[in-house]
């Protein structure tokens, strides 16, 4: 079956410090990844997508993500991390001919960016 | 851009009422639009989705006459939960893909902020 992971369900981090927010997929062929950010009783955010080309993929607020073909990886990361930067964050996968527009989910990561 | 509205943002209702969910993209055409329930600290589940002027495709195990979906235009789509009852309680976000983006084909989907129901 066709699976997101999000290993780690919250993710501390002090800020000034670098974050990352894992995500590993398991689909067939290459795919889609987007990564959305969510703030408490809100939609989700675009953050960034990975589509082709060049694997690192930088996105709104500083974060970027790097698509690792070997590891099936995208994951999300920032070289600095604010205070609210603190967020849920979600990691998704359209796999590519799926031949439908649906995203895969992962589970999510809780980001807490400690002052 | 990509604006996606919902309306109204939360709403609270009796047991037995129906309520209906706008969702609008306020900045482009949405070829193809979805309706998520996400419940509390949970990943968004997707209910259906509704393809402008088209009978929307549920998702295994939602209830097509419970939860009414139409997408009258290409920017308005609408989620009706009938007869609502307190397991219908929850957070529905609806998202918007639009058919193309700066003259690409695209696969992006922008999210609403959401719409909080509350079944008394």
């Amino acid at each position: 079956a066709q699976s997101v992971a999000q290993p780690e369900d919250q993710v501390n981090v002090a800020e000034g410090n670098p974050l990352t927010v894992k995500c590993t997929y398991s689909v067939s062929g290459n795919p889609y990844l987007f990564w959305y950010v969510q703030y408490p009783n809100r939609g989700l955010q675009f953050l960034l997508k990975y589509i082709t080309g060049d694997n690192l993929v930088k996105g709104s607020y500083g974060f970027e993500a790097e698509f690792n073909k070997s590891q099936t990886s995208f994951h999300l990361k920032k070289p600095s991390a604010l205070v609210s930067d603190s967020a849920l964050y979600f990691c998704a996968v359209i796999p590519k001919g799926s031949g439908t527009y649906k995203y895969i989910f992962g589970t999510g990561t809780r980001l807490k960016v400690l002052a | 851009g990509a604006v996606v509205s919902q309306h109204p943002s939360r709403v609270i209702c009796k047991s037995g009422t129906s309520v209906k969910i706008e969702c609008r993209s306020l900045d482009f055409q949405a070829t193809t639009m979805f309706w998520y329930r996400q419940f509390p600290k949970q990943s968004l589940m997707l209910m259906a989705t509704s393809n402008e002027g088209s009978k929307a495709t549920y998702e295994q195990g939602v209830e097509k006459d419970k939860f009414l979906i139409n997408h009258a235009s290409l920017t308005l789509s609408t989620l009706t939960v009938t007869s609502a009852h307190p397991e219908d309680s929850s957070f529905y976000i609806c998202s918007a893909r639009a058919g193309l983006e700066g003259g690409r084909r695209t696969d992006t989907q922008y999210f609403g902020p959401g719409t909080r129901l509350t079944v008394l």
